[in-house]
């Protein structure tokens, strides 16, 4: 079946811009999940979803950072005023979000950000 | 919060040997902890995962040990072959009854399995 996806998969942008990144899931997940991986590291969490509201919002690094997922399905990342720092790849992932072991984490490809 | 720490970094073994990569977690109140391979250009694959009312998990080629009281669980994958090249990260969290998880991840593994 179909797996996460996320577009675009790449994305060019300035110094200062705004910057929007896309996350469907997969289909019938509740909780979805944003992750920021830098070159070398593991994945670091930003925010998750419980259907449409933010269950935990901690990883966030500044209020620059916003993302929403208004009809419970498809999320949005909203980078705003970018930095060079910001330059990484932002993975989505989904779970069935029941709890217990239907919360297996699945990975999108990425997109991946890079701010001149 | 969480911290997990991963060793090796890298790791070379011949085809057919077994590799072996460690992990330690610092919260005792994290009870699921999962293993993802990462390809080049690709995002993390579950590989296999384990929870923390067990010990052992075994999956084909590919086991996980867990040992709560000294915090630390270990990925063994025996029989090793060159499509086993890639990155390995192991994660930590607390898994909620209410659903959902924050998965805090190491930093990494790059095995190459050489011919």
């Amino acid at each position: 079946g179909a797996g996460v996806s996320q577009t675009p998969s790449n994305k060019v942008t300035e110094k200062g811009k705004y910057v929007e990144l896309r996350c469907d899931p997969i289909s019938g997940h509740t909780a979805l999940y944003w992750y920021r991986q830098s070159l070398g590291q593991g994945p670091e969490f930003l925010i998750y979803f419980q259907g449409t509201g933010a269950a935990d919002d901690s990883g966030l690094p500044n209020d620059r950072f916003f993302a929403v997922r208004p009809e419970g399905s498809v999320s949005t990342l909203k980078i705003q005023r970018t930095e060079r720092g910001d330059s990484a790849v932002y993975l989505c992932a989904s779970s069935y979000g029941g709890g217990g072991s239907t919360d297996t984490q699945y990975f999108g490809p990425g997109t991946r950000l890079t701010v001149l | 919060g969480e911290n997990v720490e991963q060793h090796p970094s890298t790791l070379s073994v011949q085809e057919g040997d077994s590799a072996v990569i460690k992990c330690t977690y610092s919260d005792s109140a994290s009870n699921y902890f999962p293993w993802y391979k990462q390809e080049l250009g690709k995002g993390p694959q579950l590989i296999i995962d384990i929870r923390s009312n067990v010990g052992e998990k075994k999956d084909q080629r590919i086991a996980v040990t867990l040992n709560k009281t000294a915090k630390h669980f270990s990925l063994h994958i025996t029989e090793t072959q060159p499509e086993d090249s890639a990155v390995y990260f192991c994660a930590a969290s607390p898994l909620l009854t209410g659903g959902g998880n924050k998965l805090t991840f190491g930093t990494g593994t790059q095995l190459k399995v050489e011919l």
